[in-house]
C-alpha cells in the first residue's frame, strides 16, 4: 500500500547530540515537508521541499537541516544547536498542485533527557 | 502573516451534532482544510474547502464563507471513536507549500 513511513517511532537522545528522523514515501509524491507539533500549539512548518535537491525553510528552521536526494525521501536531521528539541515530529507529502492535501506519516516522538 | 483560531476544547454527547468553529486571517487564500488527529498518531484528511458553501461526506461536513474568514465542520451522529482533535488548516495564494495550521480543538465525545 502506498503511504509515508517514518522512523524511528520513539527517539531518546542526550543533550548535544545530533539525531536524524527518516521520511520515506512511496506516493510518488514531488512536495515533502516536515512539522513539529508541540502540546497546545499547531502543527509547525521546519522545512518543505517541492522537488528532489531543493528545500526551502519553513517557519522554525533553526537547529534543524534536511536533505532531499531522492524523490522518495526527506529525512530531518535535528542538531545540537535546536534548544528544544523535544516534540513530536510529523512528516508529510503532497502532489504539487494547489488543491493537493498532505498525508501525513505516523511521527517520530523525540524526547532530549 | 497566517492567524488561525479555533477553540480548544468542546465536548459532545454520542449520538448528538457538534460544529467545531475556524476564524482565519491570512495573507491571500487558496484552500482550507480539515483534519482529525486521533492522540500520538498522524492527522488525517477529512475535507477541503476552496468556494463558499457546504461539502458534505458522509457523517461529516465543511462550511467556507471567505467574506467572514470563517469555516466550521459539523459532525453528525456523533460516535466515541470521534473523539480525537480537529486541526483547521488553511493554504495562502501564492505557494502551495505554506500550509498553515491552527491549534487544533479537542473534542471529547461522551455517552
Amino acid at each position: 500500500d502506498g503511504g509515508i513511513t517514518q522512523s524511528p517511532k520513539y527517539l531518546f537522545r542526550k543533550e548535544g547530540q545530533n539525531v536524524t528522523l527518516s521520511c520515506e514515501q512511496n506516493l510518488n509524491h514531488d512536495a515533502m515537508y516536515w512539522y513539529r507539533q508541540d502540546p497546545g500549539q499547531g502543527l509547525r512548518l521546519i522545512y518543505y521541499s517541492q522537488i528532489v535537491n531543493d528545500f526551502q525553510k519553513g517557519d522554525i528552521a533553526e537547529g534543524y537541516s534536511v536533505s532531499r536526494e531522492k524523490k522518495e525521501s526527506f529525512p530531518l536531521t535535528v542538531t545540537s544547536a535546536q534548544k528544544n528539541p523535544t516534540a513530536f515530529y510529523l512528516c508529510a507529502s503532497s502532489i504539487a498542485r494547489e488543491t493537493g492535501e498532505l498525508f501525513f506519516g505516523e511521527g517520530s516522538r523525540l524526547t532530549v533527557l | 502573516g497566517q492567524n488561525i483560531d479555533q477553540p480548544t476544547e468542546m465536548t459532545a454527547t454520542e449520538g448528538a451534532i457538534v460544529q467545531i468553529n475556524c476564524t482565519y486571517q491570512t495573507s491571500g487564500f487558496n484552500g482550507l482544510f480539515w483534519y482529525q488527529q486521533h492522540a500520538g498518531e498522524a492527522p488525517t484528511f477529512l475535507s477541503y474547502n476552496v468556494l463558499d458553501g457546504l461539502e458534505e461526506k458522509g457523517r461529516f461536513s465543511s462550511f467556507l464563507s471567505r467574506s467572514k474568514g470563517y469555516s466550521y465542520l459539523l459532525l453528525k451522529e456523533l460516535q466515541m471513536k470521534d473523539s480525537a482533535s480537529y486541526l483547521c488548516a488553511v493554504r495562502p495564494s501564492g505557494g502551495y507549500q505554506k500550509v498553515t495550521f491552527g491549534t487544533g480543538t479537542k473534542l471529547q465525545v461522551i455517552p
